[in-house]
Parts: structure tokens; C-alpha cells; sequence
């Protein structure tokens, strides 16, 4: 089966640095993707992560450990409009597949 | 503007009733998705579909039925076998069955 951990909530202050954790464990992975999604709205892209290492996109950066079933997203310059929920989704099964599994995801709170 | 819609936004049914959610994009993706999103969830898939005329049951697909008769279109008919039918229902496409997601704007269905 397929086990995805993120933390519940998380509070940060505007203009901050905030880091949320995704730890992970399946069989076959085949990508890791964050998306943000407001109070009843839709999820929307942030990143894809498939190889180890750091990917950089404006204020967002996303960060992947396969050895350790672990990734990160990190905000920086935290706005207002960053209060949210993220979600990390695992992609796992037969090559191919896309088949994503999802976490909880982590309410984040930006306060002035 | 190309995207993905989802009607109605609100959705309200009697008990025993079938309901049909739909889901059109016209970005011309080949694969689609219905989840649905229940409160201190994750995402969770119901059916995909790879391609025009073809889908497949995902992790929850009881109670559930789908069709894809056209590339643009991809209804979810939530039966009265459906033992716990309220919930916020999200449909998603990708360019092909290997790549990113995108999520419509979901429809949030109440049975009383």
C-alpha cells in the first residue's frame, strides 16, 4: 500500500522562509508533485520531482530524497495570499502508470 | 480560455437518487480523472480514463459509474449504492496518461 505523511498545520509570518515535510513509502515510485489548494478550490500545480536533488521555480523550490522517501517544499518570502493548503501527491505503480496517491496535505497559516 | 469546467459548482440531492457531475476540458487531453476530497483526507481516486472510449476503476470506484464517448467530456454518475455520497468531487486531465494533472474547479455535492 501507499503511506504519505505530512504535517497538519503550519503557521509562518509574511515575509518568512517556511519549510513543509512529505515523507513517503510505496512500491514503484515514479514522481513526487506539490499543489496548492485554496478553501474550496482546486488544486494547482507547484512541482514535479522525479530525480534527487532541488528543483527551483521563483519563490517555491522543491526538494526529493528517493533513498529516503522524503521531499520538502520550501516557500520563501512568504505573502498573505501563500495561506493554504499544500499537497503532496506520489506518484507510484507499473512504469507508466499515473496513478497519484495523496496526503492529507498541510494547512498553512501566513499571519503579519 | 482553455480549461477544465466542472457543473454545477453546488449540488444537492435526496437520499436514493443517482447524480450525474460533469466534467468537460478543452485542452485536448487524452486522460482524465474524477477524485473525490473528504475532509482530513487526501485525494481519492474514483475512475480514469487513458483515452476516449476506455477507463478504468481507481482505489474507490463502488457505487460509482463513468463513460467517455468523447475526448472532451468525462460525466461521474454517483449512484444510490454510494454509501456516503457528500463530498467535494475534483476532475483532473493531463496531456497523456504519463504526465502532470490539472484540476478543475471541483463540485461540492450535498445528499440529504
Amino acid at each position: 500500500g501507499q503511506n504519505i505523511d505530512q504535517p497538519t498545520e503550519m503557521t509562518a509570518t509574511e515575509g518568512a522562509i517556511v519549510q513543509i515535510n512529505c515523507t513517503y513509502q510505496t512500491s514503484g515510485f515514479n514522481g513526487l508533485f506539490w499543489y496548492q489548494q485554496h478553501a474550496g478550490e482546486a488544486p494547482t500545480f507547484l512541482s514535479y520531482n522525479v530525480l534527487d536533488g532541488l528543483e527551483e521555480k521563483g519563490r517555491f523550490s522543491s526538494f526529493l530524497s528517493r533513498s529516503k522517501g522524503y521531499s520538502y517544499l520550501l516557500l520563501k518570502e512568504l505573502q498573505m495570499k501563500d495561506s493554504a493548503s499544500y499537497l503532496c501527491a506520489v506518484r507510484s505503480g507499473p512504469t507508466g502508470a499515473n496513478n497519484l496517491f495523496f496526503g492529507t496535505g498541510t494547512r498553512l497559516t501566513v499571519i503579519p | 480560455d482553455g480549461g477544465i469546467t466542472q457543473s454545477p459548482k453546488y449540488l444537492f440531492r435526496k437520499e436514493g437518487q443517482n447524480v450525474t457531475l460533469s466534467c468537460e476540458q478543452n485542452l485536448n487531453h487524452d486522460a482524465m480523472y474524477w477524485y473525490r476530497q473528504d475532509p482530513g483526507q487526501g485525494l481519492r481516486l474514483i475512475y480514469y480514463s487513458q483515452i476516449v472510449n476506455d477507463f478504468q476503476k481507481g482505489d474507490i470506484a463502488e457505487g460509482y459509474s463513468v463513460s467517455r464517448e468523447k475526448k472532451e467530456s468525462f460525466p461521474l454518475t454517483v449512484t444510490s449504492a454510494q454509501k456516503n455520497p457528500t463530498a467535494f468531487y475534483l476532475c483532473a486531465s493531463s496531456i497523456n496518461y504519463q504526465e502532470t494533472q490539472y484540476f478543475g474547479p471541483g463540485t461540492r455535492l450535498l445528499v440529504l
